[in-house]
């Protein structure tokens, strides 16, 4: 049971390129969800998803894409990085009535 | 616009000591509040929550005081030790899901 899993760790970006971070769980849970956590800001919810098939935004959606084609997987695009994007980002995954787990985290620089 | 306030941003206790973390919220919606522990590199971690219908609750020496009329809640650390030194988050949830508002985070020294 490795519970919540975010690859890659670290990811070095030049402003403009895409790429995907990858969330999974193996919990069996019906939400996930993504944040990503800045200095002094906290962690601010990007997007999330009550099930396979369904997403909604949060706080800070732009820039951001995300789909949930199966239970266990929950991707964020960046479809045109920004320097902006440099954060740290973390998946979570919560079941109906249990606490959220969050992921190690992906460490991102836009250059 | 933190819909979460937290206080204070850095906190230093002696060994022993009684640590206290503020948070505030505006959205009478939210009815569930956990707070986080998230040491560095690492993913924030449930330490304890509660909902709106208690006004304590309390987990070996973690404590959550709640005043839903002031729409406040606090963290107690009793008897703080160094191994406490990490970053706190207070969070709100609407029952509605899944959706955390954050506050900005405490940084919590515990010294020797």
């Amino acid at each position: 049971n490795a519970g919540v899993t975010q690859t890659p760790k670290f990811q070095v970006l030049k402003t403009g390129q895409s790429m995907t971070l990858q969330c999974a769980q193996d919990m069996n849970h019906e939400y996930m969800s993504w944040y990503r956590q800045d200095p002094g800001m906290g962690l601010r919810l990007i997007h999330y998803s009550v099930g396979a098939g369904i997403t909604d935004q949060g706080e800070v959606p732009n820039g951001y894409n995300v789909s949930r084609s199966t239970t266990e997987d929950f991707p964020l695009r960046l479809l045109s990085a920004a320097p902006s994007q440099t954060s740290v980002y973390f998946c979570a995954s919560q079941g109906w009535d249990t606490e959220a787990f969050f992921g190690q985290g992906t460490r991102l620089t836009v250059v | 616009q933190q819909q979460v306030k937290q206080s204070p941003q850095s906190l230093i206790v002696q060994k022993g000591g009684i640590s206290i973390i503020n948070c505030a919220y505006e959205n009478t919606a939210f009815d569930y509040f956990p707070w986080y522990q998230q040491f560095p590199g690492k993913g924030p971690a449930l330490l304890i929550a509660i909902r709106p219908d208690v006004s304590e609750k309390k987990e070996g020496r973690f404590t959550i005081s709640f005043n839903k009329s002031a729409k406040q809640f606090s963290l107690h650390i009793m008897d703080s030790q160094p191994g406490d030194s990490a970053t706190y988050f207070c969070a709100a949830s609407p029952h509605t899901g899944n959706q955390f508002y954050f506050g900005t985070g405490t940084s919590l020294t515990v010294i020797p």
